[in-house]
């Protein structure tokens, strides 16, 4: 069984300041992981993917994850936080290969302090 | 028109109405999925059209109903709904199940 753990259902952080948010997951095959984004009354948009490629992955809006299989972590980070991310964040694990379903998080939502 | 589109964004309807949200796709996926967002609560997968065909449907009442004519649209017919159904819905898709979903931008249901 698969599942996900996002520790923190809110974050708040400095203009500047360095973003983190965590994940964990449980999978018992070489998963597939996604954060995603969504802002107020907006569907939810894809910021970054891990499958099996790089452990580092790059996304959108200046956003990475490291994938930590030790860890079975997948955390998101940003070097400096601008008042545009502000929005809720939401992990997502599904196993490798089609046909599976998708897992998210309770999600995560940032708060940006000027 | 891209990606993944909902109508209508917003829908305030009573107990007693009858009322249908559509989604349309135009990434030539082959999955389709309806998620219920309610305020304080985890994303809730409702149902997975797989090429068409209904793979998953987690416990939903029957109150909902999806149909899903061809790969490209799926609606969800909603009847005597309850006010505790007041939620956001979102659609998605992805090209088969387990690959990315992409979203819709959901509709924001209010029942009366």
């Amino acid at each position: 069984a698969q599942s996900v753990t996002q520790l923190g259902s809110h974050v708040s952080v400095s203009e500047g300041a360095l973003v983190l948010l965590r994940c964990n997951y449980s999978s018992s095959v070489p998963p597939y992981l996604f954060w995603y984004v969504q802002y107020p009354n907006q569907g939810l948009q894809l910021l970054l993917k891990y499958t099996s490629a790089a452990t580092l992955v790059k996304g959108i809006n200046g956003f990475e994850a490291e994938f930590k299989k030790s860890e079975t972590s997948f955390h998101l980070t940003k070097p400096s936080a601008h008042m545009r991310d502000a929005a809720e964040y939401f992990c997502a694990v599904s196993e490798t290969g089609a046909g599976n379903q998708f897992y998210f998080g309770t999600g995560t939502s940032l708060t940006v302090i000027p | 028109e891209t990606g993944v589109t909902q109508t209508p964004r917003h829908l305030v309807m009573g107990m007693t109405n009858k009322k249908s949200l559509k989604c349309e796709q135009h990434l030539g996926h082959n999955a389709m999925y309806w998620y219920k967002q309610s305020a304080k609560k985890p994303l809730e997968l409702m149902f997975v059209y797989n090429f068409k065909e209904q793979t998953e449907n987690n416990s939903v009442p029957s109150r909902f109903s999806p149909e899903c004519p061809n790969s490209s649209h799926l609606f969800l017919h909603l009847h005597t709904l309850q006010p505790e159904d007041s939620a956001l819905y979102l659609c998605a898709s992805s090209q088969v199940s387990g690959e990315t979903q992409y979203f819709g931008p959901g509709t924001r249901l209010l029942v009366l």
